[in-house]
């Protein structure tokens, strides 16, 4: 079945660099997004990856993707306190209504 | 670009009453747009797609005469929570898929309804 799993927590200090992990079950995924929420907001699209590609940079945010082992990854350098959020990972699949299937998020703390 | 709004951000209510949330893309125009609720400290749970033009497909479990949905124009869908109880209490989330990046789901704000 389809399924995506996070690490729920995360920890580190101002102006290291944050890896956020994430693996996934279906191999058929055509995206795989970050999404950043911050307390009582909605949800903010970081970026994305097409799924034959295995590295993408932005910035600050550099996805990793390892399709044979369906891992994701997002790394955020320089980490700042306005990056503490719950960072979700989501597989997107083709078709219109496909719908997307989501992590539970990994809450990032960023200690001053 | 790519802003989604909804209204109102924060309702509170009585039980039994109905609440209808709007769903508006401001800068795309969205044929598909999801409606989804989270709870405290867990993840989204998709409710229902919602097409325009038409109806809208519900998640199994979500009763469509309870949330009832309508996308009634490219930039507009809305969310009915009808005669609402407690544990309707919850953060709901809409999100549009732009028709020109069909790749993307752009978020709103959320809208937050406690039933009293």
């Amino acid at each position: 079945g389809e399924d995506v799993e996070q690490s729920l927590f995360l920890s580190v200090r101002e102006g290291d660099s944050s890896v956020i992990n994430c693996t996934y079950t279906d191999s058929s995924s055509t995206y795989l997004y970050w999404y950043k929420q911050e307390p009582g907001a909605g949800l903010q699209l970081l970026t994305y990856i097409f799924s034959n590609m295995d590295m993408k940079q932005d910035q600050r945010l550099t996805v990793l993707l390892n399709k044979k082992d369906k891992h994701l990854s997002l790394r955020i350098a320089d980490t700042q306190t306005g990056d503490s959020a719950i960072y979700f990972c989501a597989e997107g699949f083709a078709g219109n209504n496909r719908k997307l299937i989501w992590g539970l998020g990994t809450s990032l703390a960023v200690n001053p | 670009g790519a802003v989604v709004s909804q209204h109102p951000s924060w309702v509170i209510c009585k039980s039994g009453t109905s609440v209808k949330i709007e769903c508006r893309s401001l800068d795309f125009q969205a044929t598909t747009m999801f409606w989804y609720r989270q709870f405290p400290k867990q993840s989204l749970m998709l409710m229902a797609t919602s097409n325009e033009g038409s109806k809208a497909t519900y998640e199994q479990g979500v009763e469509k005469d309870k949330f009832l949905i309508n996308h009634a124009s490219l930039t507009l869908s809305t969310l009915t929570v009808t005669s609402a109880h407690p544990e309707d209490s919850s953060f709901y989330i809409c999100s549009a898929r732009d028709w020109g990046r069909q790749e993307t789901q752009y978020f709103g704000p959320g809208t937050r309804l406690l039933v009293l």
